[in-house]
């Protein structure tokens, strides 16, 4: 079937503006996952969603941002009032049940905040 | 939480064995160690999962001593498509244990 998919694939935006970005995983796949990764950088995550659980959150570096999930599908991470720190690919993930499985990743959005 | 080493940088030459060396002194009693590959403008792919001795598939085997506080990803007969960065990954819950470090960066020359 279909792979993880992220949209958009770029988005430029000013400082100060919001973005929203989307990420629908692979059919099934109860867990869903977000991570950070800057030029040269490793993956730094962001936050987890497993099925009906509540998601960790523990990775989202301050409260601009934030993330939902509807059900076990499509994903959006919300990144207010933008930075130009925030400047990074953002990736996608998904895996068939917990956290300890094999992860699915997406092609990622290159967010460049001017 | 496992913190994992990994060296910065590789280099090699096509048809050769590489051995990426990944140290988890801390990896706890349930954790498995769980490698990626990474290839410009992409998102990780699985690689190779274990949790001990030697697990072995289509495209690599990994080597996992009896105290696990390391493991050896091992590539047979790289070609330059093998050019990537390499993650070891121990997640040992939290956030610190889906963070990926710096990865190995391998490059394959001719």
């Amino acid at each position: 079937g279909a792979g993880v998919s992220q949209s958009p694939s770029n988005k430029v935006t000013e400082k100060g503006k919001d973005v929203e970005l989307r990420c629908d995983p692979i059919s099934g796949h109860t867990a869903l996952y977000w991570y950070r990764q800057r030029l040269g950088q490793g993956l730094e995550f962001l936050i987890y969603f497993q099925g009906n659980s509540a998601p960790d959150k523990s990775g989202l570096p301050s409260d601009r941002f934030s993330a939902e999930r509807t059900g076990e599908s499509v994903s959006t991470l919300t990144i207010q009032r933008t930075q130009q720190e925030d400047s990074a690919v953002y990736l996608c993930a998904s895996s068939l049940g917990g956290r300890y499985n094999e992860q699915f990743f997406g092609p990622g959005t290159r967010l460049t905040v001017l | 939480l496992a913190k994992t080493t990994q060296p910065i940088s590789m280099d090699s030459y096509e048809g050769q064995e590489v051995n990426i060396t990944c140290s988890h002194n801390n990896i706890a009693t349930n954790d498995y160690i769980t490698w990626y590959q990474q290839f410009p403008s992409q998102g990780p792919r699985f690689i190779i999962q274990g949790y001990k001795t030697k697990v072995t598939n289509e495209v690599a085997s990994l080597f996992i001593p009896a105290d696990r506080k390391s493991s050896t990803l091992s590539l047979p007969r790289v070609s330059l498509s093998d050019t990537a960065v390499y993650y070891c990954l121990v997640d040992t819950g939290g956030a610190d244990g889906l963070t990926f470090g710096k990865g190995t960066h391998l490059i394959i020359q001719p």
